[in-house]
């Protein structure tokens, strides 16, 4: 299975862009990029997922490099309500199978 | 509203019992999944369905057993064999190939859990 990188946590101010990197050097070319969020004691919520180009819902955005070896996803103004484990998943274009890493602990501070 | 449903909410085990963790959504969806998760661990596959009567094992599968007879439910066994027990399980549904979604380009959709102990 691809495997991501990603920073074990962050900090950010409320009403403040956070940007969550995630390193995914091995990435093959069939291979989608989501992104989900969990908050404790829930189940994963799906945020964005893309394959080449960046995305936009009313969730966040979704930066991919040209290379596709890494992505960026980026809210714009962050919320208390943000603050949750976010885990960067690469699922390949021949398996519906999520694998999941550690994901990158948010803080957001009032 | 369309959802997912995971219930109990929390479910004690004895030792040498079995457990079913029910799982049902009114998504539509055709693939369903049940994941693992322990404390500041991600999520593992425990196993998946991607059409009724039909699933696959996945990372984690010893000691777990599944059915799916409906597209709606699809139920995880934690039988005495599974020797550690003790996590948060997950179900997760997903428009899947055999309603022409393409693969890798569907989100899944989570409960809430079912966090299980043992007595």
């Amino acid at each position: 299975d691809a495997k991501t990188t990603q920073p074990n946590s962050m900090e950010s101010n409320e009403e403040e862009p956070v940007h969550l990197p995630c390193n995914h050097s091995t990435i093959s070319g069939t291979d989608y990029i989501h992104w989900y969020r969990q908050l404790p004691s829930q189940g994963p919520e799906y945020v964005i997922h893309g394959l080449t180009s960046n995305v936009n819902n009313r969730m966040a955005s979704l930066a991919i490099a040209e290379d596709r070896k890494s992505s960026t996803l980026i809210l714009h103004r962050a919320t208390l309500r943000d603050a949750a484990v976010y885990y960067c998943i690469l699922i390949q274009g021949g398996s519906e199978k999520l694998v999941f890493g550690k994901g990158t602990k948010l803080t957001v501070n009032p | 509203d369309g959802g997912i449903t995971q219930s109990p909410k929390y479910l004690f085990r004895k030792e040498g019992q079995n457990v079913t963790l029910s799982c049902e959504q009114n998504l539509n969806h055709d693939a369903m999944y049940w994941y693992r998760q322990d404390p500041g661990q991600g999520l593992r596959l425990i196993y998946y369905s991607q059409i009724v009567n039909d699933f696959q094992k996945g990372d984690i599968a010893e000691g777990y057993s599944v059915s799916r007879e409906k597209k709606e439910s699809f139920p995880l066994t934690v039988t005495s064999a599974q020797k550690n027990p003790t996590a948060f399980y997950l179900c997760a549904s997903s428009f899947g190939r055999a309603t022409g979604g393409v693969r890798g380009n569907q989100p899944q959709h989570f409960g809430d859990g079912t966090r299980l102990s043992i007595l």
